[in-house]
């Protein structure tokens, strides 16, 4: 079983376009994050929530949206896509907050190219 | 605010060599750190982390890391690489008992000649 899927693995889209990726655990956890890891493999917080409440929002523009409508999923939604949007956006989940609760599992990626 | 600083960018061993991977971060209090390996591909695994403890931690695939609080760094270690550990390794840190995010070093690429 797979604890944290992302869905799709791979999207190519055109500029300007709006598109969604989906995540979810099946772990049990409070929290969930998105990151984007860039061409360099900088990896970068977007988001985080913990349970459905959004608790980190790092300067990420307008354009991307997080839903959660339970603890077991987080998704993102992006309108207007850019070229600088192309990355690599992993979710990731924790038991919680704080102390050992961040030990972070992460899900397979979704390689996003806008073209 | 918390940093981390990973200030190899690409180590290339041979088979067999032994491996040390630099990481000091910035935060002055508790502290919790981790290493993630992440294969060409796929997704970021957990190698080990540090709570709190005996600072020397082991992980899997042989891997190691120590924590020296003096010198805010949480080396990685292990005696004899293999082709396999050919990979991306990011070193990361979460501060405080109620801090609620990790934050990632700019990783290092690991080649390893076979």
């Amino acid at each position: 079983d797979t604890a944290v899927s992302q869905t799709p693995k791979y999207l190519v889209t055109q500029m300007g376009n709006d598109k969604s990726i989906k995540c979810e655990q099946n772990l049990g956890h409070d929290t969930m994050y998105w990151y984007k890891q860039d061409s360099k493999k900088f990896l970068k917080i977007m988001f985080s929530y913990n349970n459905k409440e959004l608790i980190i929002n790092e300067t990420v523009p307008n354009r991307f949206s997080p839903k959660s409508p339970d603890k077991a999923h987080l998704n993102l939604h992006i309108n207007s896509l850019e070229l600088g949007d192309s990355a690599v956006y992993f979710c990731a989940s924790s038991s919680g907050t704080g102390g050992r609760n961040t030990e972070a599992f992460f899900g397979q990626g979704t390689r996003l190219t806008v073209v | 605010a918390q940093s981390v600083s990973q200030h190899n960018h690409h180590v290339i061993l041979s088979e067999a060599a032994s491996l040390e991977l630099g990481c000091n971060y910035s935060y002055g209090g508790t502290v919790n750190l981790f290493w993630y390996v992440q294969y060409p591909g796929q997704h970021l695994q957990l190698l080990l982390k540090y709570f709190s403890g005996d600072p020397l931690v082991k992980g899997i695939k042989g891997f190691e890391a120590e924590f020296i609080k003096s010198k805010f760094s949480f080396n990685l270690r292990k005696p004899s690489v293999q082709w396999s550990d050919t990979a991306e390794y990011f070193c990361a840190v979460n501060a405080g008992s109620s801090a609620s995010k990790i934050i990632f070093g700019s990783g290092t690429r690991l080649s390893i000649r076979p």
